[in-house]
């Protein structure tokens, strides 16, 4: 069974552009969270998605937003690159009402 | 206001011993707990979660235990191996939905297992 996808594995951009992740949830999974990691600091809750509605999102300024497709795959949005968004992004997936989640490898988004 | 702390950044230990790995959190609607490893340029795997009805659960070469009242978790691992050498995460959730109806994380601690 395929586990959680991510795509790219790396992203560089340039400051004050946009960048866009993608996911793919274990399949039969609803649920698809989002979390940073950026150096130093852990993993910080970004986005949770649930039935193709966002139930709940991390202290991240607006510009970081997202969306959960009918296929429950999603994408994460960053509009207006900073130096500080640098970090691993990764996406998990759980099973609507279970909290274990299952991670994918992860994007690593390199601002310059 | 960080509700989830794993206050020892790094931990190393000898192969063979006992590694223990701590983790303390303040939100009391917290009732499900995690532990995750994560090795360089990997996502996190899950190893082992305990619900707040328990207060041991065991896999294999690990054991979590909760102690509720102290808002402490921690991990055991017995016997260490060099393949356990990660950054381990513990996390929480509240299984009552709404706004707690997510992984929080602490920021990690480092295990090195040495030889």
């Amino acid at each position: 069974e395929a586990g959680v996808t991510q795509s790219p594995t790396h992203l560089i951009k340039t400051r004050g552009q946009q960048a866009t992740l993608r996911c793919s949830p274990i399949s039969g999974h609803t649920s698809v969270y989002w979390y940073q990691q950026a150096l130093g600091l852990g993993l910080q809750f970004l986005l949770w998605y649930d039935e193709g509605e966002e139930r709940n999102r991390g202290n991240f300024p607006p510009r970081f937003s997202g969306r959960q497709f009918p296929n429950y795959s999603s994408e994460l949005n960053v509009n207006a690159l900073e130096l500080e968004d640098s970090a691993l992004y990764l996406c998990a997936s759980s099973l609507d009402g279970n909290t274990e989640a299952f991670f994918g490898q992860g994007t690593r988004l390199t601002v310059v | 206001d960080q509700q989830v702390k794993q206050n020892s950044p790094s931990l190393s230990v000898q192969e063979g011993r006992i590694s223990i790995l701590n983790c303390d959190y303040t939100n009391s609607m917290f009732d499900y707990f995690l532990w995750y490893k994560k090795y360089p340029a990997e996502g996190p795997t899950f190893l082992i979660s305990i619900s707040s009805i328990k207060d041991k659960n065991e896999d294999g070469r690990f054991t979590v235990f909760l102690n509720k009242s102290a808002k402490h978790l921690s991990l055991h691992i017995v016997p260490s191996q060099p393949g356990d050498s990660a950054v381990y995460f513990c996390a929480a959730s509240g299984l009552g939905g709404g706004s707690n109806y997510k992984l929080t994380f602490g920021k990690g601690t480092l295990l090195t297992v040495n030889p």
